[in-house]
């Protein structure tokens, strides 16, 4: 069965510094999407991506976040100057088509420790 | 406003027993999605069942079932016949359409199942 994948499993980092987060959305899905998990708490949406751009932000996105699909297959969640407010757990998810039953695919996360 | 109440934040249920997570929603939208996802202490998170707005029937999946009160705004998620391995938090989503022409999913706080042998 075709999945998300997200690397890496795991990332330390330290304040200040930038962070990628890389996903692979399945192949012939057409949105893609980041959320957020503080841990404890619950998940929240950040952003959603659909023909090779921004669809919708929160306001959890601000400057220092962007998006890219660089190539066919991968799609990244860049931190420019990471804070320590920025630890938590990042899924990438993606979706066939929007607003049907087809539910969105979330990969398995991306742990971000910012030390 | 809260728009998906999760109203337990932990809940315990022995093993082979029935139980109800309970969620409601809040939205003007006619149309909309509600989903339920498990989240195992691995932190990864899985998708269990969905429930559209017109749907008729309340869904199933296998010992998912979900109770659809559209009128009291309620989508609690019942897990028949526990097993250890339902051991995990739970969410309640719904799917929410933006001004962007996108979708996002509007999460609740979670339920912690803890299933005792």
């Amino acid at each position: 069965e075709p999945e998300v994948t997200q690397t890496p499993s795991h990332q330390v980092t330290q304040m200040g510094q930038e962070v990628i987060l890389r996903c692979v959305p399945i192949s012939n899905h057409l949105y893609f999407y980041w959320y957020r998990q503080i841990l404890g708490q619950k998940v929240e949406f950040l952003v959603s991506f659909y023909n090779n751009e921004i669809s919708e932000k929160s306001e959890i996105f601000d400057d220092q976040f962007s998006v890219e699909r660089p190539d066919g297959s991968n799609f990244t969640l860049k931190i420019r100057s990471t804070k320590l407010e920025d630890s938590a757990m990042y899924f990438c998810a993606s979706s066939k088509i929007r607003g049907t039953l087809h539910e969105q695919y979330f990969g398995p996360g991306t742990r971000l420790t910012v030390t | 406003a809260q728009k998906i109440t999760q109203t337990q934040p932990g809940m315990f249920v022995q093993e082979k027993e029935a139980v109800t997570l309970d969620c409601t929603y809040d939205t003007s939208d006619p149309s909309y999605g509600l989903f339920w996802y498990k989240q195992p202490s691995s932190g990864e998170m899985i998708f269990l069942i969905y429930q559209g707005s017109y749907d008729q029937q309340n869904a199933t999946e296998g010992r998912y079932s979900l109770n659809f009160q559209k009128a009291r705004k309620s989508a609690n998620l019942v897990i028949s016949a526990s097993q250890l391995g339902d051991s995990a938090m739970y969410f309640c989503a719904m799917r929410e359409f933006t001004q962007g022409g996108s979708e996002k999913l509007v999460f609740g706080k979670g339920t912690k199942l803890t299933v005792n042998p």
